[in-house]
């Protein structure tokens, strides 16, 4: 199966500071990536869609000024969490489709805002 | 939009015995239905998944059976082991919505020896 990576797969941060997590699709191109957030004991929740070479698209409730995402490439999507406060702890996680609708996962990044 | 249902929330069974996970959606227009198993910090992994032309699949132990009508959809686990325990989430899109995942609440299965 294809394979997708994240980087960093944890990061602690100050409160206020900036953190970037990088997606990138390994063996194939990805024009759309998506990007999850999961809290402890709870479900996937979607936070945008990464469109390469357009905007982002976001869904309700998810601050784009907040949660910077940039699609640059065909195999790279960045995630930049700004401002990050503790309410913003979570495990955050992008998905690519290679040529259908599978989706293939990262790893994860664990981010912790101290 | 999608709003994807998951029940139970947790469930126990012995080993050896079957496991069964509903989900229900709500968006006529969704045609995949993955399934994930997902362990402790690790992303999730897809074991089994049905589109919307299919009733029923099976993959060794793990079955998922789809009624479009009804709008639900299982996942069937037999002779359950040990390492089946996990986090199991179901979930729906639709390739007119950009193929984005409405996943479920999620069902913690515990295998019990």
């Amino acid at each position: 199966g294809a394979v997708v990576s994240q980087h960093p797969s944890w990061v602690i941060c100050k409160s206020g500071t900036s953190v970037k997590i990088e997606c990138r699709s390994l063996d194939f191109q990805a024009t759309t990536m998506f990007w999850y957030r999961q809290f402890p004991k709870q479900s996937l929740m979607l936070m945008a869609t990464s469109n390469e070479g357009s905007k982002a698209t976001y869904e309700q409730g998810v601050e784009k000024d907040k949660f910077l995402i940039n699609h640059a490439s065909l195999t790279l999507s960045t995630l930049t969490v700004t401002s990050a406060h503790p309410e913003d702890s979570s495990f955050y996680i992008c998905s690519a489709p290679q040529s259908s609708d599978e989706q293939f996962f990262g790893p994860g990044t664990r981010l912790t805002v101290l | 939009g999608e709003n994807v249902e998951q029940h139970p929330s947790t469930l126990s069974v012995q080993e050896g015995d079957s496991a069964v996970i509903k989900c229900t959606y709500s968006d006529s227009a969704s045609n995949y239905f993955p399934w994930y198993k997902q362990e402790l910090g690790k992303r999730p992994q897809l074991i089994i998944d049905i589109r919307s032309n299919v009733g029923e699949k099976k993959d060794q132990r793990i079955a998922v059976t789809l009624n479009k009508t009804a709008k639900h959809f299982s996942l069937h686990i037999t002779e359950t082991q040990p390492e089946d325990s996990a986090v199991y989430f179901c979930a729906a899109s639709s390739s007119g919505g950009g193929n984005k995942l409405t996943f479920g609440t999620g069902t913690q299965l515990k295998v019990e020896l």
